[in-house]
């Protein structure tokens, strides 16, 4: 059973960098899928970040490309998310998940819990 | 950019059939997904493909496609599908790995 824990600083001062960790057990990292981030502001919708594969191929949301980097640990088996220069927008519950590609598209099959983060001074 | 639309709320009585419907321009070549979501959980994926099942969600979750729209159907819904549903697709760029949701839509059983 694949399972997605996030892990990371509850509480982000606005301008500075977002960091979070996605540890994945039951799965080796290494032998394939992408590997995703997806955030819900409170109340809000889900809104996708970027995906990554295991080789460290990446795709991103254009309207977040400039501030995002995702990067892969294979020795850890952990994917990470770092968002720079964060404002209270950036408030939300963020959660890692599988990235199942199925003919031609995608979707997301396993998910973390997710952890909320905060933007505030 | 592009977007896919969902209405915000349907209210349906236990036992009735729950329709959620989601348009986006790119549909009739892309696939569509659904999610539910209930509150303080991570969503859960109950239709992959349009309108394939994945083990373990009841047979009561069907979905369907005709041309830019996609329809979730909850048949004799229950109390506990009470709770919020995303579709999801690929935007229009034809990168199959860029993903875009829907805003989602909040069923409610009466």
């Amino acid at each position: 059973q694949v399972q997605l824990q996030e892990s990371g600083p509850g509480l982000v001062k606005p301008s500075e960098t977002l960091s979070l960790t996605c540890a994945v057990s039951g799965y080796s990292i290494s032998s394939g899928y992408y590997w995703g981030w997806i955030r819900q502001p409170p109340g809000k919708g889900l809104e996708w970040i970027g995906s990554i594969y295991h080789s460290g191929s990446t795709y991103y949301n254009p309207s977040l490309k400039s501030r995002v980097t995702i990067s892969v640990d294979t020795s850890k088996n952990q994917f990470s998310l770092k968002l720079s220069s964060v404002t209270a927008a950036d408030t939300a519950v963020y959660y890692c998940a599988r990235v199942l590609a199925v003919a031609g598209s995608t979707c997301f099959d396993y998910w973390g819990q997710g952890t909320l983060v905060t933007v505030s001074s | 950019s592009y977007e896919l639309t969902q209405p915000p709320s349907v209210s349906v009585s236990p036992g009735q059939t729950a329709r959620i419907t989601c348009s986006g321009d790119a549909l009739p070549k892309q696939y569509a997904y659904w999610y539910q979501q209930k509150p303080g959980q991570a969503p859960v994926l109950v239709i992959y493909k349009d309108s394939e099942r994945p083990s373990g969600i009841p047979e009561r979750f069907s979905g369907s496609s005709s041309g830019t729209t996609v329809t979730l159907t909850i048949s004799g819904v229950q109390a506990e599908d009470e709770a919020d549903y995303y579709c999801q697709s690929a935007d229009s760029s034809g990168t199959y790995l860029r993903v875009v949701f829907g805003g989602g839509t909040k069923l409610t059983v009466l």
